[in-house]
């Protein structure tokens, strides 16, 4: 299996305060991503990232931000969490860009803002 | 817009063959991922199809028919452990990757 962690794997937050969430990988791929999944709507994209300190948006990242400072790490901040941000963040690795190599997926954290 | 199509819910039976099916309607398609994932658990990779035809894995095996935006997942000799999410994902020439919302397959004795 990949080697990627998440951490933490549960957390529960009040509505407007600030989350980071943890991901590390030590398989040494360039891409790293963020996901969300929800009921109903499948896996979105918030941000990825093609090397150190390049990121970009994906589909839903309104209200979340990223940073990449090593290869190894890529933090998820929810900057004033909502309760519509409650949801299951996946971080995701893969060899390289265009899609066309699989994604690993780390177990994922379960966030709930209340 | 990009659309991908699967069934929500299936159910089978131990020892059984079912197909899950995935539709899509998409510009600048590329290829179709399959992922499975067990209730709690992360999504890990089935199998990947970029041309037309039958890819065989063991118990699993992938269609694709890009003319017709078509693929299905076909299971067989079904296992109690079968019983997950498959999704389908369908990557474009832009680099971007779109999840169908996944089909729970329960497996009955």
């Amino acid at each position: 299996d990949a080697g990627i962690t998440q951490s933490p794997r549960h957390k529960v937050t009040e509505t407007g305060t600030p989350v980071t969430l943890r991901c590390h990988q030590t398989e040494n791929h360039r891409y790293m991503y963020w996901y969300r999944q929800d009921p109903g709507h499948g896996l979105r994209l918030i941000h990825y990232s093609y090397g150190v300190k390049d990121t970009d948006k994906g589909e839903v990242s309104d209200g979340y931000s990223v940073s990449r400072s090593k290869t190894e790490d890529f933090l998820l901040t929810l900057e004033s969490a909502t309760s519509s941000q409650t949801s299951v963040y996946f971080c995701a690795i893969s060899e390289d860009r265009g899609f066309n190599s699989p994604l690993h997926f780390g177990n994922g954290t379960r966030l709930t803002v209340t | 817009g990009q659309n991908i199509d699967q069934p929500t819910e299936m159910t089978a039976t131990e020892g059984a063959i079912v197909q899950i099916n995935c539709t899509y309607q998409t510009s600048g398609f590329n290829g179709l991922f399959w992922y499975q994932q067990h209730a709690g658990e992360a999504p890990t990779f089935l199998s990947y199809n970029v041309l037309d035809g039958l890819e065989e894995k063991g118990r699993f095996s992938s269609f694709l028919s890009r003319s017709k935006g078509y693929s299905y997942l076909l299971l067989k000799e079904l296992q109690m452990k079968d019983s997950a999410s498959y999704l389908c994902a369908v990557s474009l020439n832009t680099g971007k990757l779109i999840f169908g919302q996944g089909t729970t397959l329960q497996v009955k004795p």
